[in-house]
């Protein structure tokens, strides 16, 4: 069963506006990274945030972690129309070195 | 892009015959796996491995086998295809299994139809 979960499972936005992604778990973790896939490839890292982290920035992202809501969130900005893509979050549970991926959430930016 | 190359592409096989894909890395990565995506489910993982012929399964490992006689090789092995099989397979690598502290790099994919 999925550790991560994604929120919302699709979003459809205009070129230019804010993305936000969310992602909840159950279990206490390390670290958490987000991957992102666009159709028919396979999936790239974004960025990882460590648990002891509240947030990072890269670019035109920026993550944030809340452990004590087992929670994350991916905000893209300005976003563009190459931002199309499904966004995942990975995270590892504490004690359990395997690393699930949650179902994802499909962006679609609008030109 | 890290150096992951999976074939088939693409393969349409009937039920009941043995299939295997093959990853190929050249990053000298210690870890390899192998996910199953499908819709509704994610990414699923069925097998790993942490080295030559040292393996473990995943999540999804029923009808699954996995072999790595060569770093550089990962092989995934449905013995005997059935339609739930059907999915895309990701091979996967990692400079470390130890939860999501490295970089998981993923090859482009392999569409398997089970008919």
């Amino acid at each position: 069963s999925q550790q991560g979960e994604e929120d919302p499972q699709a979003l459809s936005i205009q070129e230019g506006e804010n993305a936000t992604m969310n992602c909840s778990y159950k279990t206490s973790i390390n670290n958490l990274q987000w991957y992102r896939q666009n159709s028919g490839r396979g999936l790239v890292h974004l960025i990882l945030i460590r648990s002891n982290e509240r947030e990072k920035h890269s670019g035109r992202l920026r993550v944030t972690l809340d452990t004590s809501k087992k929670s994350s969130s991916l905000l893209i900005t300005a976003s563009r129309a190459a931002d199309t893509a499904s966004y995942f979050c990975a995270t590892d549970a504490l004690g359990y070195q395997k690393v699930t991926f949650g179902i994802g959430t499909k962006l679609q930016v609008i030109p | 892009d890290a150096g992951i190359t999976q074939s088939p592409r693409h393969k349409v096989t009937e039920t009941g015959t043995p299939v295997t894909l093959r990853c190929h890395q050249t990053e000298n990565h210690r870890y390899m796996y192998w996910y199953r995506q499908d819709p509704g489910h994610g990414l699923r993982l069925i097998h790993y491995s942490y080295g030559v012929k040292d393996t473990d399964k995943g999540e999804v490992s029923d009808g699954y086998s996995v072999s790595r006689s060569k770093t550089e090789d990962f092989l995934l092995t449905l013995e005997s295809a059935t339609s739930s099989q059907t999915s895309v397979y990701f091979c996967a690598i990692s400079e470390s299994g130890t939860g999501v502290r490295h970089t998981i790099y993923f090859g482009e994919g392999s569409w398997l139809t089970v008919v």
